[in-house]
């Protein structure tokens, strides 16, 4: 069946625009994390979605990111005003449910660059 | 806060020798699961492990974890070009949704 899948795969924007990142998680999975990834770096924890709430905002870096899940499906990233920062690979996974005894699928990820 | 301290960064093998991670929890964990990244990709399930003191294996990968589920192991036998990444472990808990990432080990096949 069809993975996990984001969109752009790359995206390169300038300082002080605005990015929207999407992922479209696989079908029946009710949680959705999303994960920032620096070069060579382990994995950022950013937010947890359970259906469309988001019970942990807390590992957003700063207000200018936001995330909405809508439908108790697709996931978007929003990074307002982007800062050189903010380069980075964004991952997005979905579990069968939010409980951490399931395992995590994941997008191929997408490449922001801000120049 | 709940932390998995993973060791070591980085190893370099020569091609059929052998390879081991190890990472430790502060915390009891109620799994433990593996995850291997390619370079340039995105991080694959391996494995899980549940119950204390669990031996699994894959082919040439046995993954162990410890009687005290706070420590676990992948040990990689005889390593191909293959197993070139980055090899994540991640403990999970029983009263949290978020799985708590160690830092990866690269594994790096010298030449």
């Amino acid at each position: 069946g069809a993975g996990v899948s984001q969109s752009p795969s790359n995206k390169v924007t300038e300082k002080g625009k605005d990015v929207e990142l999407r992922c479209d998680p696989i079908s029946g999975h009710t949680a959705l994390y999303w994960y920032r990834q620096s070069l060579g770096q382990g994995l950022e924890f950013l937010i947890y979605f359970q259906g469309n709430s988001a019970p942990d905002k807390s590992g957003l870096p700063s207000d200018r990111f936001s995330a909405e899940r809508t439908g108790g499906s697709v996931s978007t990233l929003t990074i307002q005003r982007t800062q050189q920062e903010d380069s980075a690979v964004y991952l997005c996974a979905s579990s069968l449910d939010g409980q951490g005894n399931y395992e995590q699928y994941f997008g191929p990820g997408t490449r922001l660059t801000v120049t | 806060g709940q932390q998995v301290m993973q060791i070591p960064q980085y190893q370099h093998v020569q091609e059929g020798e052998d390879f081991t991670t190890y990472c430790n929890s502060s915390t009891t964990l109620s799994n433990i699961q593996w995850y291997k990244q390619r370079p340039g990709g995105h991080p694959v399930f391996l494995i899980q492990l549940v119950k204390s003191g669990e031996v699994k294996k894959q082919k040439r990968l046995t993954f162990q974890f410890g009687e005290a589920k706070k420590n676990s192991s992948l040990h990689i036998t005889a390593t191909q070009t293959t197993d070139v990444g980055t090899y994540f472990c991640a403990g999970g808990m029983d009263s949290n949704y978020q799985l708590i990432w160690g830092a990866g080990t690269k594994l790096i096949i010298k030449p």
